[in-house]
């Protein structure tokens, strides 16, 4: 079975330019999660999408942030434009319907903002 | 959310049993202490999850007491491949729920060194 999976690996991108990072969870797994650490700091909850509708996007730190999962697959995460403090690595995790507890992680995207 | 507090550090040898606590003095009712390791590179893998008492996996086990106001990971025999970061949280999505509400609270986990 294939794990979650996030592209691109690793981002490096100008201040003011756009990213779109893609996370593609496991099939059948209704939830998913964006979270994301920036440099030195814990891992932090960005959003949660059930199927193609956000639950909670309070993490969320502010507009430039934008998530999306049509059809309620893959999600998207664009990041426009992007400031030198978005730099750090986003993961993203999902979890299937009777096992919500247990959340399967991808790698993350490394994003570095220059 | 229930803050937790874990040590920064451990250090072991290779074959020992290695245990870990987590304190987490203002758990609620609902809440479940669930257990993440993470790699180098990697996310964080989920490990085990228990609500009181002492729960076994096939990896590890945890015990809670009574109280529930703190936990401790158990890893028995450790190996080298078990040096990582692990990480003590609680929320209120219980393992088998078919609704996740997992706004996971990772703080700065214990970075746990295996020595040959």
């Amino acid at each position: 079975e294939a794990g979650v999976t996030q592209f691109p690996s690793h981002s490096v991108i100008e201040k003011g330019q756009t990213v779109t990072l893609r996370c593609d969870p496991i099939s059948g797994h209704d939830n998913l999660y964006w979270y994301r650490r920036v440099m030195g700091k814990e891992i932090k909850f960005l959003l949660h999408f059930v199927k193609e509708s956000k639950q909670d996007e309070s993490g969320m730190p502010n507009n430039r942030f934008l998530a999306e999962r049509t059809g309620g697959t893959y999600s998207t995460l664009k990041v426009q434009p992007a400031e030198l403090e978005d730099s750090g690595v986003y993961f993203c995790a999902s979890s299937q319907p009777d096992r919500a507890g247990e959340l399967f992680f991808g790698e993350g995207s490394r994003l570095t903002v220059l | 959310l229930a803050k937790t507090t874990q040590p920064i550090s451990m250090d072991s040898y290779e074959g020992q049993e290695v245990n870990i606590t987590c304190s987490h003095n203002n758990i609620a009712t609902n809440d479940y202490i669930t257990w993440y390791q993470q790699f180098p590179s990697q996310g964080p893998r989920f490990i085990i999850q228990g609500y009181k008492t002492k729960v076994t996996n096939e990896v590890a086990s945890l015990f809670i007491p009574a109280d529930r106001k703190s936990s401790t990971l158990s890893l028995p025999r450790v190996s080298l491949s078990d040096t990582a970061v692990y990480y003590c949280l609680v929320g209120d999505t219980m393992l088998g729920a078919n609704f996740g509400n997992e706004k996971l609270t990772f703080g700065t986990g214990t970075r746990l060194t295996i020595i040959p």
